[in-house]
């Protein structure tokens, strides 16, 4: 079973601090992704990655960045982050191209105060 | 780029009935059709998909119809459970890098 983790569940940080969320996954994927889950709102992309070092913006990058310096592993970062960016982050895995089938990771719930 | 309409937003059965969730999306170079079910505290975990040359897919008590020409697809779950209870989320393809637009998503409540 593919297997996705992420490195926390729950997340407190003030206004301004800089956040690192991690993301591993265990299935050799080449795609990994970073949503966000808001009510009313689904999910929306923030970034993806095709490859080691590779990332392209997904539908609301504002105020995030990404590395992947690793294959099995996603990091989302929050540069100063905001009251607004207070939400779910769900992490997901998809294998090479033309394999869409992504798997998700439990989500960390990130509160910003 | 692709946009993803889901319908309802809430939907209430009783036990045993049948339920349906519909989407439809945009872009017509789409061709995969995954649907998520997402419990409370959980991630989303993929429950059934759908590829364009296939009209319809079963898998025990869930279904996955597309229609191309009008460019919608359902989920239909019959002799519903309590533990069918859950938000369910209907996505397309969108790209050549994977990347799937996502409903808003349907809260499905059945009770017993």
């Amino acid at each position: 079973d593919v297997k996705v983790t992420q490195s926390s569940r729950y997340l407190v940080k003030r206004t301004g601090e800089k956040v690192f969320l991690e993301c591993v996954q265990d299935m050799d994927h080449e795609n990994m992704f970073w949503y966000r889950q808001d009510p009313g709102l689904g999910l929306r992309l923030i970034y993806f990655s095709y490859d080691v070092k590779m990332k392209e913006k997904g539908d609301i990058p504002e105020g995030y960045s990404v590395s992947r310096e690793k294959k099995e592993r996603f990091s989302l970062i929050l540069e100063s982050a905001s009251t607004n960016q207070t939400s779910m982050y769900l992490c997901a895995s998809a294998g090479g191209a033309g394999r869409y089938e992504q798997y998700f990771g439990p989500g960390t719930r990130l509160t910003v105060t | 780029g692709e946009n993803v309409e889901q319908h309802p937003s809430t939907l209430s059965v009783q036990e045993g009935d049948s339920a349906v969730i519909k989407c439809t999306y945009s872009d017509s170079a789409s061709n995969y059709f995954p649907w998520y079910k997402q419990e409370l505290g959980k991630g989303p975990q993929l429950i059934i998909d759908i590829r364009s040359n296939v009209g319809e897919k079963k898998d025990q008590r869930i279904a996955v119809t597309l229609n191309k020409t009008a460019k919608h697809f359902s989920l239909h779950i019959t002799e519903t459970q309590p533990e069918d209870s859950a938000v369910y989320f209907c996505a397309a393809s969108s790209s050549g890098y994977s990347t799937l637009t996502f409903g808003k998503g349907t809260m499905l409540l059945v009770s017993p």
